[in-house]
């Protein structure tokens, strides 16, 4: 089975612009987690969809906003970045259900200029 | 605010010892809790998950320990391998919530 992917990888962008990331969950799965990674605050819950619904949301400003499609698949979008938004994102898919291991992707590292 | 009182310390340990890594949570809710290893430039890879029905879990040469009445989670690796160098994560779900919170990490360096 393949594992949880994200693209792009790697992204470069300026203060103001917005970045759009993405991520397809392990085949099966239809719940997906996003996950803000920094050295200083580790890994910060961002939100959670499942069914194309968001089920849990994290403290977050309203610039970071998500998207899951009928396919599971996910993206989150981040508007009028700032420098302090430089971090690598993961994504994390799991089952439905509570309590379900979640298994991550290899993350986005994004660094804001 | 929410955290698992992990810190980001280094654990150095000589190959061939074992080694532990612990974790403090600190919301009494939780009832799930798994620990997670990040090599560098890779996301967590799940490693083993107890829940608070029990006190202790073995995988491969891993053990996971859940001490409720402290609040105490610990990791154990036996016989440390080059390869188990790299930070851990515990994580703990809050219960009926599909939350996780997880702490900052323990870096383990294996020593040759």
């Amino acid at each position: 089975k393949a594992g949880v992917t994200q693209t792009p990888r790697y992204l470069i962008k300026t203060r103001g612009q917005q970045v759009t990331l993405s991520c397809s969950p392990i085949s099966g799965h239809r719940s997906v987690s996003w996950y803000q990674q920094t050295p200083g605050q580790g890994l910060q819950f961002l939100f959670e969809y499942f069914s194309e619904t968001q089920r849990n949301k994290g403290n977050f400003p309203g610039r970071f906003s998500g998207r899951q499609f009928s396919n599971s698949r996910s993206e989150m979008n981040v508007s009028t970045l700032e420098l302090g938004d430089s971090a690598l994102y993961l994504c994390a898919s799991s089952g439905q259900g509570l309590q379900e291991t979640q298994y991550f992707g290899p993350g986005t590292r994004l660094l804001v200029l | 605010g929410e955290s698992v009182g992990l810190h980001l310390p280094t654990l150095s340990v000589q190959e061939g010892d074992n080694s532990i890594i612990n974790c403090a949570y600190s919301n009494s809710a939780s009832d799930y809790f798994i620990w997670y290893k990040q090599e560098s430039g890779k996301g967590p890879q799940f490693i083993i998950d107890i829940r608070s029905n029990m006190d202790k879990r073995q995988g491969q040469r891993v053990t996971v320990l859940l001490n409720k009445t402290v609040k105490h989670l610990s990791l154990q690796i036996a016989a440390t391998q080059p390869g188990d160098s790299a930070v851990y994560f515990c994580a703990e779900n809050i219960s009926g919530t599909y939350k996780y919170i997880f702490g900052t990490g323990t870096r383990l360096k294996v020593l040759a």
